[in-house]
């Protein structure tokens, strides 16, 4: 176990809807960190969050969005769903006390596996 | 575009059996190398590796990098079912982690 807890586990919903995922970070942990993981297209970088603020963006679509709030848990927002965006969502938290979050392990949540119909 | 190669892309063998995983990377601004191990879950984190040459070691597990031929292996010996895993290699660099699409190794009792 990580520490890092995400919500739900499963969501099943139908293309063009909107969803929220939930990621707590590890204690006293300042960044997060968001992936996709799909069959065809491996563990993908999405954004980072460092103490509320956004510092590194990777290959996030603009239906998707991300945030991370003053208690530090996050919540990635995917909207105008579509098939191919049913994915295996992984969350990940690290310290965010060293000068550069390269520097940094990062832990993985379980993850939350999205199926959009 | 940053890139991470892996090989082999699925590897069985016997319990006992000492296996190497390949990990070859072209990123821009190279940061770190990291190896995890993924079994039904989430990637749990085995090595970051940031110099040439230094190896890491974790009970049967090591690793070493090489920054001048852009590549980094992962040793297992003495392999046991429980390493039955998708090992993940992840390159950091450009601001942010870009991963392999991994190895899937299969250790037969």
């Amino acid at each position: 176990d990580s520490g890092v807890t995400q919500t739900p586990k499963h969501l099943i919903t139908a293309t063009g809807q909107r969803v929220t995922l939930r990621c707590s970070p590890r204690s006293g942990d300042l960044s997060v960190y968001w992936y996709q993981q799909s069959l065809d297209q491996g563990l993908q970088f999405l954004i980072q969050y460092y103490n509320g603020e956004e510092r590194a963006k990777g290959n996030i679509l603009e239906r998707f969005s991300a945030q991370q709030f003053p208690d530090l848990h996050s919540e990635l927002n995917l909207s105008s769903l579509e098939l191919g965006d049913s994915a295996l969502y992984f969350c990940a938290s690290s310290a965010g006390t060293r000068p550069s979050w390269h520097q940094e392990t990062q832990y993985f949540g379980p993850g939350t596996r999205l199926l959009v119909l | 575009e940053d890139k991470v190669v892996q090989s082999p892309l699925s590897l069985v063998v016997h319990e006992g059996d000492t296996v190497t995983l390949n990990c070859s990377y072209e990123v821009t601004n190279f940061r770190s190398l990291l190896w995890y191990k993924q079994e039904k879950k989430a990637p749990t984190f085995l090595f970051m590796l940031t110099s040439s040459g230094i190896e890491k070691k974790s009970g049967r597990l090591s690793s070493i990098l090489d920054k001048k031929e852009l590549f980094s292996i992962l040793n297992i010996t003495a392999t046991q079912t429980g390493d039955s895993a998708i090992y993940l290699c992840a390159v950091s660099g450009n601001e942010k982690l870009t991963f392999g699409t991994g190895t899937r190794l299969t250790i037969i009792p």
